[in-house]
């Protein structure tokens, strides 16, 4: 079945520093992307629309120039949290719907994101 | 816009117990409908999926799930809860998206939690 692979599985950083991270539709075509963050308890709040080849679509409230999102293909897109800081810890998703295809979309495993 | 309603922050039950979670859901046209269960630390697993046809879905592990329009309800259920049932459970709505595939949002989730 179609896989979505999320790298890194967990990362710790350093306040200040930037940190990437890899979306991967392993076997199927995403045009569309998205990425969700979670914080501890809480549910998966969509963050932003990655579209390939054009710019992303952010939800209310999220900074486009601390996590910027490239999707320059059209089985990857990266979310890269620039200047991280405490409050940035989080789990982060992505997800990518099969592009032409009626199904629901698939997700990453995760990406688990501490600052420190 | 849609937008998912889970009442119930956290249930807990009995095991060998029925369990039921609430769901409801704002959309405006014909809704796209899941349930996610999430493990500690964990992605998202999909145990069913609502998109016409029968309003009574069946899906993975014993849970199934009945669609209500007139009440815009889609609740989950089981007949016997078992202890490795206990985790976050999502309700989420999809809207597609004209390249195919959906846009999945998601409710703030209940924790269930299975007592011997």
């Amino acid at each position: 079945g179609a896989v979505v692979s999320q790298h890194p599985s967990w990362v710790i950083c350093k306040s200040g520093t930037s940190v990437k991270i890899e979306c991967r539709s392993l076997d199927f075509q995403a045009t569309t992307m998205f990425w969700y963050r979670q914080f501890p308890k809480q549910s998966l709040m969509l963050m932003a629309t990655s579209n390939e080849g054009s710019k992303a679509t952010y939800e209310q409230g999220v900074e486009k120039d601390k996590f910027l999102i490239n999707h320059a293909s059209l089985t990857l897109s990266t979310l890269t949290v620039t200047s991280a800081h405490p409050e940035d810890s989080s789990f982060y998703i992505c997800s990518a719907p099969k592009t032409g295809g009626n199904t629901e979309a698939f997700f990453g495993q995760g990406t688990r994101l501490t600052v420190v | 816009a849609q937008s998912v309603t889970q009442p119930d922050i956290h249930i807990t039950v009995s095991e060998g117990a029925s369990l039921e979670l609430r769901c409801n859901y704002s959309y405006g046209a014909t809704p796209y409908l899941f349930w996610y269960v999430q493990s500690p630390g964990q992605g998202l697993q999909l145990l069913l999926k609502y998109f016409s046809g029968d309003t009574l879905v069946q899906g993975i592990k014993g849970f199934e799930a009945e669609f209500k329009r007139s009440q815009s309800s889609f609740n989950l259920r089981k007949p016997s809860v078992h202890w490795s049932d206990a985790a976050e459970y999502f309700c989420a709505v999809a809207s597609s998206l004209f390249t195919g595939g959906f846009k999945t949002i998601f409710g703030a989730g209940t924790r269930l939690f299975v007592k011997a």
